[in-house]
């Protein structure tokens, strides 16, 4: 199965939002809730923001939100701080497969 | 404090094997599905394969760049985790994570282990 669908890069500037989208298939993010994102920042272990679509884990902070509709996966930011510059991920199970998308490089101005 | 740790990356030639270990503490290992994810070089995340949980049958499965070359293990009693990979490519080169799964996400990751394929 091919990579999830990901803008390779989105930048916003402090304060403001940003959206990023993750396009599978009736095959994946369409036929399951189970769609999860990861924030990778440079010579570091990717991290877990969302998972199961829209939940946050204990200590992220709710700037991050998540949510789907049909095939497509969208992550966004909200309150953008200099911190969240990094790599986002996501992901998605398809039966007895996991499968990425390529990430999005996001950039603070 | 969950903590995973991967040992035994390197360098060997394609063809060759390399088993790579993930230490597991601050949780019992035996409740919790496991997994390995890649990273090559410069390059986005890829996932490697999974290992349910004794009592769920112990069951693997794996990504098809890898099935059939890489096998992934647990021993419980030692808290640890393997992969096992054999007929390694050039293309393997890569960051091997440990990671806890769980309803379809990575949930706590190692810091990795690298693995260079290179004739």
């Amino acid at each position: 199965q091919s990579a999830l669908t990901q803008p390779p890069s989105a930048s916003g500037s402090p304060g403001q939002s940003v959206t990023i989208s993750c396009t599978g298939t009736s095959s994946d993010v369409g036929g399951y809730n189970f769609v999860s994102w990861y924030q990778q920042h440079p010579g570091k272990a990717p991290k877990l923001m969302l998972y199961e679509v829209s939940k946050r884990p204990s200590g992220v902070p709710d700037r991050f939100s998540a949510s789907k509709s049909g095939n497509t996966a969208s992550l966004t930011v909200s309150g953008l701080q200099a911190e969240d510059e990094a790599d986002y991920y996501c992901c998605s199970y398809a039966g007895h497969n996991l499968i990425f998308g390529g990430g999005t490089k996001l950039t603070v101005l | 404090e969950v903590r995973l740790v991967e040992s035994g990356g390197g360098l060997v030639k394609p063809g060759e094997s390399l088993r790579l270990s993930c230490a597991a503490s601050g949780f019992t290992l035996s409740n919790v599905y496991m997994s390995w994810v890649r990273q090559a070089p410069g390059k986005g995340l890829e996932w490697v394969g999974r290992i349910y949980i004794r009592t769920d049958g112990g069951a693997t499965d794996y990504a098809a760049p890898v099935k059939g070359r890489f096998t992934i293990s647990r021993d419980d009693s030692k808290d640890t985790l393997y992969l096992q990979m054999n007929s390694l490519k050039t293309e393997d080169t890569a960051m091997y994570y440990c990671t806890t799964y769980d309803n379809g996400c990575f949930i706590y990751w190692g810091q990795g282990a690298l693995v260079t394929v290179s004739s």
